[in-house]
């Protein structure tokens, strides 16, 4: 069964450094999206892509992220310059194309969890 | 703002037994309601969605159900067993696309 793959499964950085985290989602899905999840808190969105742009942003993604679908397989995730509160697991999701306006089920993929210290 | 709540927050249950969980959702205006499974450490797993058309969805011994205009979903689980234990997660997608979650109720199953 096709799913979605993220890498690394585990990342520990130092305060300012840039990271970037890689997905590759299921191949026919055209939505792409990444969630935070801090410990012990919600699941929280950041960004969904579609048709090579942003479509909906959160007050969390700032200008220290960006969302990049450089070939026709990956999806990144980079932060510019890390922040200790920017530790978390990140999601990459993604889901079909949408029929007639209704929502689609959203396949998430292991997570990274980023540490930085 | 959309808020989701999920009631209550940990479950313990003796293997067998059929079980509840409840979430709730502030704005009925949403496309569907999904639920997930996570594992400790692990990612999500998705087990229903329900669009907002839907009153139930079945699969295997769960069912959710959703009310839109209150706002309300269960999921409700037939003869629990050790390997349902889990966190649960309640998310509701709204005009956007994005999921709005819950923060789960971690349910565990005792042999």
């Amino acid at each position: 069964e096709p799913e979605v793959t993220q890498t690394p499964s585990h990342q520990v950085t130092q305060m300012g450094q840039e990271v970037i985290l890689r997905c590759v989602p299921i191949s026919n899905h055209l939505y792409f999206y990444w969630y935070r999840q801090i410990l012990g808190q919600k699941v929280e969105f950041l960004v969904s892509f579609y048709n090579n742009e942003i479509s909906e942003k959160s007050e969390i993604f700032d200008d220290q992220f960006s969302v990049e679908r450089p070939d026709g397989s990956n999806f990144t995730l980079k932060i510019r310059s890390t922040k200790l509160e920017d530790s978390a697991m990140y999601f990459c999701a993604s889901s079909e194309p949408r029929a007639g306006g209704l929502g689609e089920t959203q396949y998430f993929g292991p997570g990274t969890r980023l540490l930085v210290l | 703002k959309q808020e989701v709540t999920q009631i209550p927050a940990a479950l313990s249950v003796p293997e067998g037994e059929n079980l509840v969980l409840n979430c709730s959702f502030t704005d009925s205006a949403i496309y569907n309601l999904q639920w997930f499974r996570q594992d400790p450490g692990k990612g999500l797993t998705s087990l229903l969605l329900i669009q907002s058309s839907q009153r139930e969805q079945t699969s295997g011994r769960l069912n959710a159900s959703l009310d839109k205009s209150s706002g309300r979903s269960t999921l409700y689980i037939a003869a629990s067993q050790p390997g349902d234990s889990a966190t649960y997660l309640c998310a509701v997608e709204g005009s956007q696309g994005n999921l709005i979650f819950g923060k789960g109720t971690k349910l565990s199953v005792k042999p």
